[in-house]
């Protein structure tokens, strides 16, 4: 069975910084896209970044850009968003996602909140 | 970026009723269009991908159609299963943009 479990959140004061991470089993993680996907309060889907299978490609939000970066370990089966300089507009649930290629998002964990306030 | 927009931001509805949400993108995106159900407190999962094609385990009542620019998610016969809220998502290029939401109420 194929599973995604994030971890990380939690209160942070603008101006920090925080990493989540995603746990992923049931599947071979190295032959996957994956992708961190955020919802704000009340709020719907924004997509934050993805890194392709073998980790030399990375893609961001341009909100995002210069402040957050993607990573993963296969070894780990494991996905990282690290997040710097972090504003209260960065308060969201984030997802991380298994990417199909071409065919959509079709596995998700739970979410991890992450709360930016002073 | 491409832009997503979502009609109606929301509807109601009966048990039995036909719905159809429309998507429509900023630019052709060909095919490259999916559609997500959410309920609250849970993670969003993937009903259409490609615009037309069913996800494994989704049960048939849904279906999407067109590309390019504009497409359609229908739900068939509304089940009480089936109140969330609905996007589109285009995976055509970065950034993968989500719609707004359609938020979909029973009557």
């Amino acid at each position: 069975e194929v599973q995604l479990v994030e971890s990380g959140g939690g209160l942070v004061q603008p101006g920090g910084s925080l990493r989540l991470s995603c746990a992923g089993s049931g599947f071979i993680f190295s032959q996957y896209w994956m992708t961190w996907v955020r919802q704000a309060p009340g709020k719907g889907l924004e997509w934050v970044a993805g890194i392709k299978q073998d980790g030399t490609e990375k893609l961001y939000v341009d909100s995002v850009k210069g402040r957050f970066t993607v990573s993963k370990d296969d070894a780990d089966k494991s996905l990282y968003l690290q997040m710097d300089s972090l504003g209260v507009e960065d308060t969201a649930v984030y997802y991380c996602a298994r990417v199909r290629t071409g065919r959509g998002y079709d596995y998700w964990g739970q979410g991890t909140l992450v709360t930016v306030s002073s | 970026d491409i832009q997503m927009t979502q009609s109606p931001s929301s509807l109601y509805a009966s048990v039995g009723d036909g719905v159809t949400i429309t998507c429509r993108a900023s630019q052709s995106i060909s095919s490259y269009l999916n559609w997500y159900q959410q309920k609250p407190g849970q993670a969003p999962k993937l009903l259409i991908y490609a615009a037309f094609n069913l996800q494994s385990g989704v049960p048939s009542r849904f279906s999407g159609s067109g590309s390019g620019t504009d497409f359609t998610l229908t739900i068939s016969s509304l089940q009480l299963e089936d109140f969330a809220t609905y996007y589109c998502q285009q995976s055509y290029t970065s950034p993968f943009t989500f719609g707004p939401g359609t938020k979909v109420d029973i009557k």
